[in-house]
């Protein structure tokens, strides 16, 4: 199976940082990876597909990048909607794995 | 819009079964391999099992093999996942998915507790 490690575990930042997260595979594989927010209480939502593919609703403020092993989740400039959990997922073999998500709190 | 919702949880003892379905709106089902995906209480997310858009490509996550099975029923619009020899750590809240751009649509879950 491919593990999808992710990091880091908890993130402290401010309203306008930066943000970024990754998630390493133990596999290389191509572009078959996804990137969700879940928020508490509430079913996860899709913000990336094909690892830098923008879902159609989603703030051009997130964006996705990366192949092989390595893969990121990057946010432009953070926004008071944005304080969640964020998960990566491969799709690229089955069975379809997750990274452990990254908590993402107000500093 | 794409709608699913997902029924069936419950209390259940260890060893048991129970059945979950996931009714699908809004969307021609028939087009769409469909996922179930479960989260355990303060814990991450976890994929649990897909079938294909015909339902003849079915692929389950380990620690489910053997004992879950997932069927679906096109013209009903529906999908269900049948859980047999339950186990603590199956207790979860269990999430339908579309398959397309990832997953791409969910709904909001159903809630499985498994407890003597």
């Amino acid at each position: 199976d491919i593990q999808m490690t992710q990091s880091p575990s908890t993130l402290s930042a401010s309203v306008g940082d930066r943000v970024t997260i990754t998630c390493r595979a133990s596999e290389s594989f191509s572009k078959w990876v996804a990137w969700y927010q879940q928020k508490p209480g509430k079913a996860p939502h899709l913000l990336i597909y094909k690892a830098s593919n923008l879902e159609s609703g989603v703030p051009s403020r997130f964006s996705g990048s990366g192949s092989g092993t390595e893969f990121t989740l990057t946010i432009s400039s953070l926004q008071p909607d944005d304080f969640a959990t964020y998960y990566c997922q491969q799709y690229n073999t089955y069975p379809w794995t997750f990274g452990q998500g990254t908590k993402v709190e107000i500093k | 819009q794409v709608q699913l919702v997902e029924s069936g949880g419950g209390v259940v003892q260890p060893g048991r079964s129970l059945r979950l379905s996931c009714a699908a709106s809004g969307f021609p089902l028939r087009d769409y391999g469909m996922h179930w995906v479960r989260q355990a209480p303060g814990k991450g997310l976890e994929w649990v099992a897909l079938i294909s858009y015909d339902g003849t490509n079915i692929s389950f996550g380990d620690s489910v093999k053997g004992r879950f099975t997932i069927s679906r029923d096109n013209a009903k619009n529906t999908l269900w996942l049948q859980m047999d020899s339950l186990r603590a750590e199956d207790t979860a809240l269990y999430y339908c998915a579309r398959g397309g751009r990832g997953l791409d649509s969910w709904g909001q879950g159903t809630l499985v507790t498994v407890s003597s």
